[in-house]
Formats: C-alpha cells, structure tokens, sequence
C-alpha cells in the first residue's frame, strides 16, 4: 500500500530539548516536504527536498532542519524546540505522474506540544 | 507569485444542503488543481483534480470545474452528508509540478 510514515503521531517536549519527527514513504518520490498546520493559517511549507540531498527552505524554515540521505526518508529535526512551534506537522511526498500533473500524498500528521 | 485563496470558514448545513466553498487562485503558467480533505484526526486525502482549463474533477458526489478565465476552482456538492464534515483545502501545484500552494482551508460541518 502506497503511504507516507510519519512517527511519532503525538509528541510532548520541553523548550530546548532536540527532537526528531521521522518520515518515509515506500512509492519511491523525489519529492518530499514538511509542513505545519495552525489554526486560521492553514498549511505552511517548512522545508522540501526535491531529491537525496537536495533540501531547501520553504516559507518557514525557521528554527528547523532537514536532511534527505536516502530517497525514502526525510526527517524533521527540531534543535531547540520552543513554544511557538507547537502546533500539527505533516509530511507529503509527491511525483510528476508522467500524466501531466503531480500527485501529493500527506502522512497522518504528527501533533507536535513544547512546554 | 503562486498563491490560493479560499472561503474563510466556517461552515455548517443541514444534511441535503447544497454546498459550495469558494476558492481562487494566482498562478503564472499553468497550474494544476486539486481539493484535498482532511477528516478529524487525520492527514489531507486527495478529493479531485483538474490539470488542465475547462477540464472538471469529480468524486464522490463533489464537483470543481477548472475556470482560466475566472481564476476559479470552486468546490460543489448537491446533497451534503454527515459524513462529509472535514476541512478542505483548495491547491495548486505549479507548472513545473512540485511545489504546492494551499489555501488555509474550509472546516464544514453538516448536522442532521
């Protein structure tokens, strides 16, 4: 079954202490992203990778970081967490169908609470 | 820029309401289009699409027709269900086909 992983599902952190939220997908994608879900702000790009080792920053990059070794994966890594990222992240991978558009496929989100 | 701009929720109606939510969009080139649905507790699932203009996406019961002109995409539904209470999210994704654009989603809610 085509999916994209996303662990943990619920994750509760203290301020400052490093913390990583894995991805993978098993449909073989280039292309892989992070978001971030708040309220009256919907989806948000953080990060996207458009192949291993290719990682660049989406519109809020900030106080992350990404890295893409393997094709598969794409983890989110949060060196500091503060406060203010606490909100509903989500990974997506996606690839050109070869039918003239792009398909994303998102994970189950991982709700994400820095105290 | 690339950008989607969606009716601010949100919304509730009976069951059997007709449904529409509103959704534009700035683009250069051109883009494709989808709707995606996010049920409680879980991730966006791709409800329709439209590559290209004129063309209309259709799946259970919900209907969006891609309008060039209008810089459209708007959502549609005849009869709402219950169990169609979720979030949806209008997109894009740009003509070179990776980076996608939402907008910040519609919550609807459908009671009996």
């Amino acid at each position: 079954e085509a999916q994209v992983t996303q662990n943990p599902r619920y994750l509760i952190t203290v301020t400052g202490k490093k913390l990583t939220v894995t991805c993978s997908q098993n449909m073989n994608h280039e292309y892989m992203s992070w978001y971030r879900q708040d309220p009256g702000l919907g989806l948000r790009q953080i990060y996207y990778s458009m192949n291993v080792e290719v990682t660049d920053k989406g519109d809020v990059p900030e106080g992350y970081k990404v890295s893409r070794k393997e094709k598969r994966n794409f983890p989110l890594i949060l060196e500091s967490p503060s406060p203010n990222q606490t909100s509903l992240y989500f990974c997506a991978s996606s690839s050109n169908t070869g039918q003239g558009y792009t398909e994303a496929f998102f994970g189950q989100g991982t709700r994400l609470t820095v105290v | 820029g690339n950008s989607v701009t969606q009716m601010e929720g949100p919304v509730t109606l009976s069951e059997e309401a007709f449904l529409t939510i509103n959704c534009t969009y700035t683009a250069t080139g051109y883009p494709s289009l989808f709707w995606y649905v996010q049920y409680p507790g879980e991730g966006l699932q791709l409800l329709l699409k439209a590559t290209k203009a004129d063309d209309k996406g259709s799946n259970k019961g919900f209907e969006a027709t891609y309008r060039k002109e209008t810089t459209s995409f708007h959502l549609e539904k005849g009869s709402v269900q219950v169990s169609d209470s979720a979030v949806y999210f209008c997109a894009l994704s740009d003509q070179d086909g990776n980076q996608f654009y939402f907008g910040t989603g519609t919550s609807l809610t459908v009671i009996p």
